[in-house]
């Protein structure tokens, strides 16, 4: 069964940046027609999707919220995808989902989900 | 951006009745909505895509419904395992893909 581990820092210091890697097993992320997203969620609030990016590592997308401060890959070596959100704010601070759609990012929803990261930003 | 809209943000009901959640978008994302339920502490989970199609293995008492920019999800007879946060989500458009507000459910 397919399952999904985010890892990285707890606690990040404003102005540095966030980076989180989300470990997938039970399943090959070196997959046709998968995309790869993360997701996060303040606490107490609602859910802002953060990107997606392709098993092959393009294309990818990204909200145009965040676009400049962004970027997501994937080591398939590893089986791994990444997310670094640089210049955090306290406005970060959330929990980080790994995510995977069931196909392409604009034609599926996310099916599997790993169990989320809390990152506080603070000094 | 499309904005999703979610009714009502909070939604208090008992055991066994009939719950209807509504979503409304800003703009036609024809049937590429999803549902998702959330307990406290834990990941989403996706219930309806495609508006209608209910995932493996989730219960047969949820059913979705709509298309264009009103769409619904209805718990036929709520059991003590629904009460929870309930978000929709558009997949029509990447730029940026959204989910609405959420709606939570809770005893009455």
């Amino acid at each position: 069964q397919l399952q999904l581990q985010e890892s990285g820092p707890g606690l990040v210091k404003p102005s540095e940046t966030l980076s989180l890697t989300c470990t997938v097993s039970g399943g090959s992320i070196d997959s046709s027609y998968y995309y790869w997203g993360w997701i996060r969620q303040p606490p107490g609030k609602g859910l802002e999707w953060i990107g997606s990016i392709y098993y092959s590592g393009s294309p990818y997308y990204y909200n145009p919220s965040l676009k400049s401060r962004v970027s997501i890959s994937v080591d398939k070596a590893k089986n791994q995808f990444s997310l670094k959100l640089s210049s955090v704010t306290a406005a970060d601070t959330a929990v980080y989902y790994c995510a995977r759609h069931t196909g392409t990012v604009s034609t599926t929803p996310l099916n599997h989900w790993g169990r989320g990261t809390l990152v506080t930003v603070s000094s | 951006d499309i904005q999703m809209t979610q009714s009502p943000s909070t939604l208090s009901a008992s055991v066994g009745d009939r719950v209807t959640i509504t979503c409304r978008a800003s703009q036609s994302i024809s049937s590429w909505l999803a549902w998702y339920q959330q307990k406290p502490g834990q990941a989403p989970k996706l219930l309806i895509y495609k508006a209608a199609t209910l995932e493996s293995g989730v219960p047969s008492r949820f059913s979705g419904s709509g298309s264009g920019t009103e769409f619904t999800v209805t718990i036929s007879s709520l059991q003590p395992d629904d009460f929870a946060t309930y978000y929709c989500q558009q997949y029509n458009s990447y730029s940026p893909l959204t989910f609405g507000g959420g709606t939570k459910v809770e005893i009455k």
